[in-house]
């Protein structure tokens, strides 16, 4: 069972669309990630959050929409997309101690995005 | 900021063979993380290695750290098709939040 639980596992949507991915962690994690992946690369950093702040923003385009309601959660709001957003979307959580974590990132299983 | 290689990116083997995944890093790191994918799915963590010196072994799998060379390894002992998968290396980048991953090394483990 993951520890970090992402829905909906799939969405299909059209380019001028709002959709919202979700993604909750019960582990009393402090710092809470967007990952987006392709096909056969490594995760590429979205977004991070620590203690309910954005710490982190890699020059993300504005049509992704990060929020963190509370500690354990986390969303994604998503509003006219391209196709080349297509992917799939990791959460992940981790304890939130700067580079000097005991523990790895903890992901959910993700959310595959297909934009039309 | 730290930077993490691995290689090979793509590794062919006969089961019952033995095998190393190499993963460099740029900067001093005190820590490194490994994780396996299979295709469509999340990434799974493996081990966590916390110092220099530090192996841990799973199954047919085992990892080492040596911090002094910036290297961490992944050795397969006697491979089975069931370890086919992409295994990704991690490390942390120092005084943030964000973990720097490699590119990946995709293992297919041929009967």
């Amino acid at each position: 069972d993951t520890e970090v639980t992402q829905t909906p596992k799939h969405l299909v949507m059209g380019m001028t669309n709002k959709k919202s991915l979700k993604c909750e962690q019960h582990m009393g994690h402090r710092a809470m990630y967007w990952y987006k992946q392709k096909a056969k690369k490594p995760p590429e950093l979205m977004f991070v959050y620590s203690y309910e702040k954005l710490s982190i923003n890699e020059s993300v385009p504005s049509r992704f929409s990060p929020e963190c309601p509370n500690s354990s959660l986390l969303n994604l709001h998503l509003h006219a997309l391209q196709p080349e957003d297509s992917a799939l979307y990791l959460c992940a959580s981790s304890q939130g101690l700067k580079g000097r974590s005991n523990q790895p990132q903890h992901f959910g299983d993700g959310t595959r995005l297909s934009i039309l | 900021e730290l930077k993490v290689e691995q290689n090979p990116l793509f590794l062919s083997m006969q089961e019952g063979k033995n095998y190393t995944i190499y993963c460099n890093y740029s900067t001093t790191s005190d820590r490194l993380y490994w994780y396996r994918q299979d295709p469509g799915k999340s990434l799974e963590s493996l081990f966590v290695l916390l110092s220099n010196g530090a192996v841990k072994q799973e199954g047919r799998l085992m990892a080492s750290l040596d911090t002094k060379a910036r290297l961490s390894t992944l050795h397969i002992t006697a491979a089975v098709h069931d370890l086919s998968a992409t295994y990704f290396c991690a490390g942390p980048s120092a005084g943030t939040y964000k973990y720097i991953f490699g590119t990946g090394t995709r293992l297919k483990v041929l009967a």
